[in-house]
Formats: structure tokens, C-alpha cells, sequence
């Protein structure tokens, strides 16, 4: 079974930007979340996606969204970027929503914003 | 508010000995506890992970951790080290089937050959 793919690896964005980031959960998985890694604030919760219904949200700015498909394919986006919004996005999938169904991970976009 | 604390950002053993990775929470109730490893340039692998019931939990690559309730613990532990477990590892904490999960800052592990 593939795991979660992400898409692209990395991006080069400018300031004032926007950019979106795409994931493709594993066969069967219903919720997709994300998450921002960075070396000061480490794993930092975006929002979580269950079909097509965005069930929790982190402490972030509207100008990060996202959305879920039908499919449940996910996107991202990031709008007006800043320099601090340089970081690893990560994507994970699970079968279910909540903290009892474990995430798997893909392995990440790495957005540079100059 | 819930948090999840790992005392050490750091730590250096030599292959073949003993590992223990600590991990403290606060929350109100008893979590949902993880434990993932992020290679370099990777994205996070679980490990193990605690629901409920027997509080010694088996994983992968020859992982475990123990739940203690009294000290709000979940401590990685691995009984001979491999080159290859060098890496950053994560603790992570969901308070309940609702919850999103939170994740620890953090312990780099670095094996000495």
C-alpha cells in the first residue's frame, strides 16, 4: 500500500507570496491533518480534515487554510507569506479522526519564503 | 493547558548500550501516548503507542515504553542501541478520541559506534 504522498518536496517562495501544498493520504484513510515543523517551535498543529469537514484548528492566522476532497486528497494554502512561514510541512493521514487513530506521515514539504 | 515536555533536546550513547527517552504530559485525563522517530529529510514514523491496559507497550525496531500514571510519564526505552537509531524522536500526547494530537519538542539521539 503507498504511504502518504506529498507534493512538491521543496518550494522557493517571496514574501507576499502564496503557495499551495498538496497530499495524498494512504488508500482508505479519511483524515488528513498537518502540521508545521520548525526548529524553534518544533511540531506545531495546522487543522485536520475528515471528510471533507475540517475538524479541529490550531493556533495559526487565517492566511493558512486548507481543504479536503472527495476523494480525500488535501491542499493547503498559504497566503501573503512571510519569512517565519519557512518551515517542514508535514502531512499525515489515518483511518479515523481523533487522537486514538494513530498518524502516518508523509515525508513533508520544505518551503524556503526569501 | 496540555502540554508534553521532553527534559533532554540531546543525547549521545555509544552503540550497544542502554536507552531511555524521557517524556512528561500534563493533561486531565488518561492520554493517548505516542512515540514516532523522524529520520533526516524524512517524514515521522510511530513507533508504539499507549490506548489503555497493560502499561508496558512493545513497538518497532525493538522499542518500548512504560505508562506511569503517578508520574505523568511515558518513557521510550530500547535495551542495546543501533547506529541506525540515531535520529529525533518524538513524544506525542491526544487527550481524548476528539482530540488533536500535540507533540513534544523533541530528543535528537546521536550513537557513538
Amino acid at each position: 500500500k503507498a504511504g502518504v504522498t506529498q507534493t512538491p518536496r521543496y518550494l522557493i517562495k517571496t514574501r507576499g507570496q502564496q503557495v499551495t501544498l498538496s497530499c495524498s493520504p494512504i488508500s482508505g484513510h479519511r483524515s488528513v491533518s498537518w502540521y508545521q515543523q520548525t526548529p524553534g517551535q518544533g511540531l506545531q498543529f495546522l487543522f485536520e480534515y475528515f471528510s471533507e469537514t475540517q475538524r479541529n484548528k490550531g493556533n495559526f492566522p487565517g492566511r493558512f487554510s486548507g481543504r479536503q476532497f472527495s476523494n480525500s486528497r488535501s491542499e493547503m494554502n498559504v497566503s501573503t507569506l512571510e519569512l517565519g512561514d519557512s518551515a517542514l510541512y508535514l502531512c499525515a493521514s489515518s483511518p479515523g479522526t481523533g487522537a486514538n487513530s494513530p498518524l502516518h506521515f508523509g515525508n513533508g514539504t520544505r518551503l524556503t519564503v526569501t | 493547558a496540555q502540554s508534553v515536555t521532553q527534559p533532554d533536546i540531546h543525547i549521545t550513547v555509544s552503540e550497544g548500550a542502554s536507552l531511555e527517552l524521557r517524556c512528561n504530559y500534563s493533561y486531565g485525563a488518561t492520554p493517548y501516548l505516542f512515540w514516532y522517530v523522524q529520520s533526516p529529510g524524512q517524514g515521522l514514523q510511530l513507533l508504539l503507542k499507549y490506548f489503555s491496559g497493560d502499561t508496558l507497550v512493545q513497538g518497532i525496531k525493538g522499542f518500548e515504553a512504560e505508562f506511569k500514571r503517578s508520574q505523568s510519564s511515558f518513557n521510550l526505552r530500547k535495551p542495546s542501541v543501533h547506529w541506525s537509531d540515531a535520529a529525533e524522536y518524538f513524544c506525542a500526547v491526544g487527550e481524548t478520541s476528539y482530540d488533536k494530537v500535540i507533540f513534544g519538542p523533541g530528543t535528537s539521539l546521536s550513537v557513538i559506534p
